[in-house]
């Protein structure tokens, strides 16, 4: 139990292009999630903090125009990230809380954004 | 604001060593500690859970303490094996349980 999945695992667009990631909590319902970015060699960090329908909470330094993130239902986030530049060329990360499983936060398994 | 740090950044060690991995916080008003795997590429692992309540946390091979008013966590790994090569992330939440601030990784390599 307690699965997240991410689609797509691994995406190459252009530059200027917008690319969405989807995470879905497949075997629970998520109220919270939360998206990570991690560059090469370095640990995760915090983009932002999404609730089921209502906006989502960035982080300081991140740009919420840029990085439009979507919690419609309690089974799925989307990320959108737009206009995308090869300086967002990252590893992203959801993470989904299950408060039937005392809060726990259970992880995707990622997706690598490149862009050329 | 809360920091998380982990020492060593890299290991290198035979197979069959018992390590030691580290990890300190700044902020000992913590909810839990958790310690993840991440292989290259991947996503992350879930190996232990401690509550702040709790000292430490075993599973086959791997144990972990906790010392929060030091602001202190290690990982014990026995008895390495060539599969346990991964990045390792500590990771803590604190009491307000939102989410996670993560260290920058112990990146250990087990040679055969």
């Amino acid at each position: 139990g307690a699965v997240v999945s991410q689609h797509p695992s691994w995406v190459i667009c252009k530059s200027g292009t917008s690319v969405k990631i989807e995470c879905r909590s497949l075997d629970f319902q998520a109220t919270t999630m939360f998206w990570y970015r991690q560059f090469p060699k370095q640990s995760l960090m915090l983009m932002a903090t999404s609730n089921e329908g209502s906006k989502a909470t960035y982080e300081q330094g991140v740009e919420k125009d840029k990085f439009l993130i979507n919690h419609a239902s309690l089974t799925l986030s989307t990320l959108t990230v737009t206009s995308a530049h090869p300086e967002d060329s990252s590893f992203y990360i959801c993470s989904a809380r299950d408060l039937t499983r005392q809060g726990g936060q259970f992880f995707g398994p990622g997706t690598r954004l490149t862009v050329l | 604001k809360q920091e998380v740090t982990q020492i060593p950044a890299a290991l290198s060690v035979p197979e069959g060593e018992n390590l030691v991995l580290n990890c300190s916080f700044t902020d000992s008003a913590i909810y839990n500690l958790q310690w993840f795997r991440q292989d290259p590429g991947k996503g992350l692992t879930s190996l232990l859970l401690i509550q702040s309540s709790q000292r430490e946390q075993t599973s086959g091979r791997l144990n972990a303490s906790l010392d929060k008013s030091s602001g202190r966590s290690t990982l014990y790994i026995a008895a390495s094996q060539p599969g346990d090569s991964a990045t390792y992330l500590c990771a803590v939440k604190d009491n307000y349980g939102q989410n996670f601030v993560f260290g920058p990784g112990t990146r250990l390599s087990v040679l055969p």
